[in-house]
């Protein structure tokens, strides 16, 4: 059974809109990682999404372009602001394997949400 | 600095010929994690395995195999006799403990099996 829903699973939207993207775990987890995935390309870290804090953001990434919230140990969501076709990508939520009581394993990926700005 | 590189952008290989997908890694931690993960045309992250740096064991499962030489920070994926169903993109990736676990992925290796 999946660990992690994904809400929408895709959208196409327009230019200077935003979009949330819905994150749900099946546990309580301390920390949530949101990834983007631009096309052809490999996964690269936003944000780590914590529990009671301000998210934390790598570099290159910025709070104002990228709201995140987690208002709950199951729940985050990420905010894809005015948007630009440069958006488009996969955005995809994770959460590691051990915080969720599987033991040392993978970390659990959310089956991404694939975004187009037209 | 935390970094994964996968030195190989593409490689095409015949139907049950083996190939070995490489990665290199960086970090200053003494405790952390690789992974190797299988991203087929569907999209799905297909997770295939997690090592901790304290395990150097070689690992086999079935067709896969792994070589993790912490002297040579390298932790190789080969597939043995191939199959058209291994066409995917494979990403290593590392998390170090020291930093919350993110996982860092390498940019990819897209693996072509020809028929």
């Amino acid at each position: 059974s999946a660990v992690i829903s994904q809400k929408p699973s895709r959208d196409i939207c327009q230019r200077g809109t935003s979009l949330t993207i819905q994150c749900q775990v099946d546990s309580q987890v301390t920390m949530m990682f949101w990834y983007r995935q631009q096309p052809g390309q490999s996964l690269t870290l936003i944000a780590t999404a914590n529990q009671g804090s301000e998210a934390t953001y790598e570099s290159g990434f910025v709070i104002d372009k990228f709201p995140i919230s987690r208002p709950n140990l199951t729940f985050s969501t990420l905010t894809v602001s005015n948007m630009s076709p440069e958006d488009s990508s996969i955005y995809l939520c994770s959460v590691e394997g051990a915080s969720v009581g599987r033991g040392n394993t993978e970390a659990f990926f959310g089956q991404g949400t694939r975004l187009t700005v037209v | 600095a935390q970094k994964v590189t996968q030195a190989q952008t593409e490689i095409s290989v015949v139907e049950k010929e083996d190939v070995t997908l490489d990665c290199v890694y960086e970090t200053r931690d003494t405790t952390y994690y690789l992974f190797w993960y299988k991203q087929p045309p569907s999209g799905e992250l297909v997770f295939l395995i997690r090592r901790n740096s304290f395990d150097e064991q070689n690992e086999i499962s079935g067709r896969y195999s792994w070589n993790f030489q912490k002297s040579t920070s390298s932790f190789n994926f080969t597939i043995t006799a191939s199959q058209v169903v291994d066409s995917a993109v494979y990403f290593c990736a590392l998390s170090e403990a020291d930093r919350d676990d993110k996982i860092i992925f390498g940019k990819g290796t897209r693996l072509h099996i020809l028929p």
